[in-house]
C-alpha cells in the first residue's frame, strides 16, 4: 500500500477531553501535513510540519514530528463537538512530492 | 476562483459508460493532483500534474482511467466504461509548487461517483 497508518482508527472521547492521533510513514519526506474531512465534504488542511521541525502548534492544535521514527502526532485540546470528523496525515515524498495519505482516524467528539 | 473547483458534485452513471470529471484549480496553482477515496479510506493518489506535464501516473488503476491538463490550467478525469468498483469520490487538489513543497496542498469537494 502506498499509504501511512494512522491510529487510532476511531476514537471516541467527551467534549473538553484531549485527543491524540498518531500517524507512521515510510519514506524521507520533505514534511508532513495533518488535513480534516467532514462527512460528505472536502479535505481541510490543518497544519504543515517541515522536515527539520519537531513541533508546531495552531490554536487548539499540536503537531510533533519524529524523523528518526517516522511519526508524527496530532493533539486536539479541548475537544468540541464541531471536531467530529476524520483526520489524515499526508506526507510529502522527498524524491518526486507526490502527497501520500494515512488511512484516517475518525474522531467522535460525545456531547 | 477562491477556491479549487469540482463539477460536477455528484455523478451516477450506468455500467459501462464513460465519465468525465473537471478540475478547477486555484489560478497560478502550478501543481494538480487527483486522488481516489473509497468510503472510509484515506484518499489514494490516482496523478500529478505540474503545468500541462503529467509527471506520475502511477496511481491510476486501469488503462481505463486517462487524464489531462493540456492548457496548464483546468484538468479533466476520464474514465471509460465504468465498472462498480470505479464508484468513490474523486478528489482534486492544487498547490504552488515551490521545490521541496513546503506549501500546503487545497482540495476541492470532490466528485461522487457511483456505478450502477
Amino acid at each position: 500500500s502506498q499509504q501511512g497508518e494512522e491510529d487510532p482508527q476511531a476514537l471516541s472521547i467527551q467534549e473538553g477531553e484531549n485527543a491524540t492521533m498518531n500517524c507512521s510513514y515510510k519514506t524521507s519526506i520533505n514534511n508532513l501535513q495533518w488535513y480534516r474531512q467532514n462527512s460528505g465534504r472536502g479535505l481541510v488542511h490543518l497544519i504543515l510540519i517541515r522536515s527539520n521541525e519537531r513541533e508546531k502548534h495552531s490554536g487548539r492544535l499540536r503537531v510533533t514530528l519524529d524523523t528518526s521514527k517516522k511519526s508524527s502526532s496530532l493533539l486536539i485540546t479541548a475537544s468540541r463537538a464541531a471536531d467530529t470528523a476524520s483526520y489524515f496525515c499526508a506526507t510529502i515524498r522527498r524524491r518526486d512530492d507526490k502527497i501520500i495519505f494515512g488511512k484516517g482516524t475518525r474522531l467522535h467528539i460525545l456531547p | 476562483g477562491a477556491g479549487v473547483s469540482q463539477s460536477p458534485r455528484y455523478k451516477v452513471a450506468k455500467r459501462g459508460q464513460d465519465v468525465a470529471l473537471r478540475c478547477d484549480p486555484i489560478s497560478g496553482h502550478v501543481s494538480l493532483f487527483w486522488y481516489q477515496q473509497a468510503l472510509g479510506q484515506g484518499p489514494e493518489f490516482l496523478t500529478y500534474f505540474q503545468n500541462e506535464a503529467q509527471l506520475d501516473k502511477s496511481g491510476l488503476p486501469s488503462d481505463r482511467f486517462f487524464a489531462e491538463r493540456p492548457e496548464g490550467s483546468v484538468s479533466t478525469l476520464k474514465i471509460q466504461r465504468t465498472q462498480q468498483e470505479d464508484s468513490a469520490v474523486y478528489l482534486c487538489a492544487s498547490s504552488f509548487y515551490t521545490p521541496n513543497l513546503n506549501t500546503e496542498a487545497f482540495f476541492g469537494q470532490g466528485t461522487r461517483l457511483t456505478v450502477v
